[in-house]
């Protein structure tokens, strides 16, 4: 079964370094989303890309975050400067753009993310 | 806006026994999915099962079932005779077309051998 490809799957930085998280999703999907997950909370939404470009975001993704699809391949998530309270879990997201079909959201492994 | 309440937020049982995780929904999507998934202490989100908002048929895989009433806006999950190995936090989610996938809080699943 296809899978979303995380990586790394742990992180360690120290507050105020940038990071990227890389993610590989489906090939033929078309719609990419980033997920965060405080140790023991929920999962919260930050951001949905289509077609090159943000389409949604919440606001947590604020300035400190962007998104790229720098190739055919890699989604990535970019904090420019850590706080300690970045400290996560990642989760990237791919679904297929499919009209009224049965489709859904395939969530990577995820990323954990611990901002020292 | 979309809500998802799970308002179980912790529930032990023994092994052997079944439980149902409840799960109610608000959305003013007329076409919307529904999701479970299951985290266990690795931490990684498995995706259960996944049901649009025009099948309100209950499904059976297994140990696990899910009953969707639309009148009710619920999307319970059933495990049937659990086990050890189903401790877990499982999520409720509600997506629809192609926006965010909302999450519920989560349930924590102790089976208890």
């Amino acid at each position: 079964e296809p899978e979303v490809t995380q990586t790394p799957s742990h992180q360690v930085t120290q507050m105020g370094q940038e990071v990227i998280l890389r993610c590989v999703p489906i090939s033929n999907h078309l719609y990419f989303y980033w997920y965060r997950q405080i140790l023991g909370q929920k999962v919260e939404f930050l951001v949905s890309f289509y077609n090159n470009e943000i389409s949604e975001k919440s606001e947590i993704f604020d300035d400190q975050f962007s998104v790229e699809r720098p190739d055919g391949s890699n989604f990535t998530l970019k904090i420019r400067s850590t706080k300690l309270e970045d400290s996560a879990m990642y989760f990237c997201a791919s679904s297929e753009a499919s009209l009224g079909g049965d489709y859904g959201y395939t969530f990577g492994s995820g990323t954990r993310l611990t901002v020292v | 806006a979309q809500k998802v309440t799970q308002a179980q937020t912790e529930i032990s049982v023994v092994e052997k026994e079944d439980v149902t995780l409840d799960c109610v929904y608000e959305t003013r999507d007329t076409t919307y999915y529904l999701f479970w998934y299951k985290q266990p202490p690795s931490g990684e989100l498995v995706f259960l099962i996944r049901r649009n908002s025009f099948d309100e048929q209950n499904e059976i895989s297994g140990r696990y079932s899910w009953n969707f009433q639309k009148s009710t806006s619920s999307f319970n999950f059933t495990i049937t005779a659990s086990q050890v190995v189903d401790s877990a936090v499982y999520f409720c989610a509600l997506g629809g077309g192609y926006q965010k996938v909302t999450f519920g809080i989560g349930t924590k699943l102790q089976v208890i051998p």
